[in-house]
Formats: structure tokens, C-alpha cells, sequence
């Protein structure tokens, strides 16, 4: 059973360039989360989803930002005309069920992105 | 701030020595989890306390919650090189995870 994956692991854009960061939750989970980290700081949620539906979308920036997550495939984190700001660890986690009183969270690796 | 407190934000220890990070939060929870970040990796759950709970304890891992204080601390004791990480505090705020800012701990050989 393979874990949550998310790719590419790195992401490099120019300026005013599109992103697209793809996460394949864990085999049964129907429950994806996206955080930002910014170098040397905690996770910052961004947005909740589950199949076809985002649930909570209070992390996301009001411009440029998307989420989805798709009936079938990966859920995609979408970054319109990037800016160096943008430039972070970006974090997929997936859960089972709706984040119950005891459940914890599985995390993939993160995308690096670099806005140049 | 949506964050959680961590202190300290830095700490540096040699090989066989406790660890100690504390962590304050500022809602009403039903759990309290630590998470462990390797440098530049996903994170590892570690353990979870639920607000029931005053101590728990997972090998060399002992985390305490004080609800009155709404603050947890995690120890880990005859630390190891291998435990150098960034250590997170998580609690379920509305159905999301908060983080704190972190906890870097250097285990010196």
C-alpha cells in the first residue's frame, strides 16, 4: 500500500508561469489536505477536499490559487502566474475518513517549488 | 494567528541526553498530536493525546497534556543523532490541523 505521493518532488517557474502539484492520496482515502511551509516554520493549512467537493478553502489566498480533487485521479494544487513569494514546501495529507477525534494524518513528501 | 506556541524554537543536545519541547494552543481540543519532520521530508505522526488524557508514553516518547494551561510538552529521553528533526505540536481546530512553528532539535554524537 503505497503511501501518499505527490509529484514532482521539485518544481522550478519563472515568474508569472503556471504550477501544478499533483498528490495521490493513500490506497481508500477520500480526504486530502494541503499546507504551505515557508522555510524555517510550521505547516500552514491551505485547503480541505474530498472527492469532488472542497470542503474548507480558509488557507487559500484569494487570487491565483486552485484546488481540486477530482472523482478520478490526483487532487492538483494549481498556482496561476506565480511570484517568488510563492516559493515553498507544499504538502499533501490524506486521511480516511473526516478528521475524526483520533486520526491522524498521512503526509507525502512535499513539492519544492522555486519561483525564479 | 492560526499557529500554536513552541518553545524552544531551537535546541541543541548531545547523544543521550532528554529532550524536552513544549507547546501552547489556544482553542478547546479533543486531541493533541506531535509530528516529527526530517530536513526537507514529509511529516511522521508520533503520538497523540487525547484530552482525556494527562500523560502518555510510546518508547522513549512521553507527552503530557494540560488542558487548564492549554499547553503539551514532548520528551524524549537518551536521545539519539538520529532523532535531529524539527518536531511539530498539531491540534484539530474546526476540522483542520493547526501546526505550531516548530520545535528544531540537534542531537549532537
Amino acid at each position: 500500500n503505497a503511501g501518499v505521493m505527490q509529484n514532482p518532488r521539485h518544481l522550478v517557474r519563472r515568474r508569472g508561469q503556471e504550477a501544478r502539484l499533483r498528490c495521490s492520496p493513500m490506497k481508500g482515502h477520500s480526504h486530502v489536505y494541503w499546507y504551505r511551509q515557508l522555510p524555517e516554520e510550521g505547516l500552514k493549512f491551505m485547503v480541505y477536499l474530498q472527492k469532488e467537493n472542497i470542503i474548507d478553502e480558509s488557507g487559500m489566498p484569494k487570487e491565483r490559487f486552485s484546488a481540486e480533487f477530482p472523482k478520478e485521479g490526483p487532487s492538483i494544487l494549481r498556482i496561476q502566474q506565480v511570484v517568488r513569494g510563492d516559493s515553498a514546501a507544499y504538502f499533501c495529507a490524506s486521511s480516511p475518513n473526516t478528521f475524526a477525534t483520533n486520526e491522524k494524518l498521512f503526509f507525502g513528501s512535499g513539492t519544492q517549488l522555486s519561483v525564479l | 494567528s492560526q499557529q500554536g506556541e513552541e518553545d524552544p524554537q531551537a535546541l541543541s543536545i548531545q547523544e543521550g541526553e532528554n529532550a524536552t519541547m513544549n507547546c501552547s494552543y489556544k482553542t478547546s481540543i479533543n486531541n493533541l498530536q506531535w509530528y516529527r519532520q526530517n530536513s526537507g521530508r514529509g511529516l511522521v505522526h508520533l503520538i497523540l493525546i487525547r484530552s482525556n488524557e494527562r500523560e502518555k508514553h510510546s518508547g522513549r516518547l512521553r507527552v503530557t497534556l494540560d488542558t487548564s494551561k492549554k499547553s503539551s510538552s514532548l520528551l524524549i529521553t537518551a536521545s539519539r543523532a538520529a532523532d535531529t528533526a524539527s518536531y511539530f505540536c498539531v491540534y484539530n481546530q474546526g476540522g483542520k490541523l493547526i501546526f505550531g512553528q516548530g520545535t528544531e532539535l540537534s542531537v549532537k554524537p
